[in-house]
């Protein structure tokens, strides 16, 4: 298994500012992952964090929207720019781990408001 | 048609009752599949991993099947502790995943 970190856990901020959030995992994985899950709803993949390159994003999210740090392998940043009421969400930080069965772990969450 | 597709639920049931949850996914090529449990207002956490031979884990048993493209999740005499979202996950290529829109499901006394 794997333990995973966030900061902040949560956050309010003003519409047109940027916030980033960080993950940290207690061991070393090659894939990390940053999720959204908007109110009521599942989770939606945003993009994969590529240790020492850029990240991969997915249909509909975009690297100036959405810049990502992967320096290690234990660590990422996620940055919401220039948010707006709509990015109000919880960001989901995940790894997965290798074995027989690659099994998937996420992060506490960061529950952002924009106001 | 969405890809990862399950039960919209909710589901209500007494305790002690058995209840199960289905979930289709529309990518053949798809490599792993998962079960797993959201309480309110936290992360998602692994409930167990679906084999095509089926596994159960206590109250709990899954069930692939890759020609239907279909699993299920199995909840026997069904707890309190049990209220949760259910989430299906399939996963492809290079670890990504994805999920179902969840089934609730609420225990009731």
């Amino acid at each position: 298994s794997a333990v995973i970190s966030q900061k902040p856990s949560r956050d309010i901020c003003q519409r047109g500012t940027s916030l980033t959030i960080q993950c940290q995992v207690d061991s070393q994985v090659t894939m990390m992952f940053w999720y959204r899950q908007q109110p009521g709803q599942s989770l939606t993949l945003i993009a994969t964090a590529n240790q020492g390159s850029e990240a991969t994003y997915e249909s509909g999210f975009v690297i100036d929207k959405f810049p990502i740090s992967r320096p290690n392998l234990t660590f990422s940043t996620l940055t919401v720019s220039n948010m707006s009421p709509e990015d109000s969400s919880i960001y989901l930080c995940s790894v997965l781990t290798s074995g027989a069965y690659n099994e998937q772990f996420f992060g506490p969450g960061t529950r952002l408001t924009v106001l | 048609r969405k890809e990862v597709e399950q039960d919209p639920g909710p589901f209500n049931v007494p305790e002690g009752a058995t209840v199960a949850f289905n979930c289709t996914y529309s990518n053949s090529a798809s490599q792993s599949f998962f079960w797993y449990r959201q309480d309110c207002r936290k992360e998602p956490k692994l409930l167990m991993s679906v084999y095509s031979s089926g596994n159960e884990d206590g109250r709990f048993t899954a069930q692939l099947n890759r020609a239907s493209q279909y699993i299920s999740l199995l909840i026997r005499d069904s707890k309190l502790s049990d209220s949760a979202t259910y989430l299906c996950v399939v996963t492809a290529n290079a670890g990504k995943s994805t999920f179902g829109d969840g089934t609730t499901l609420t225990v009731k006394p």
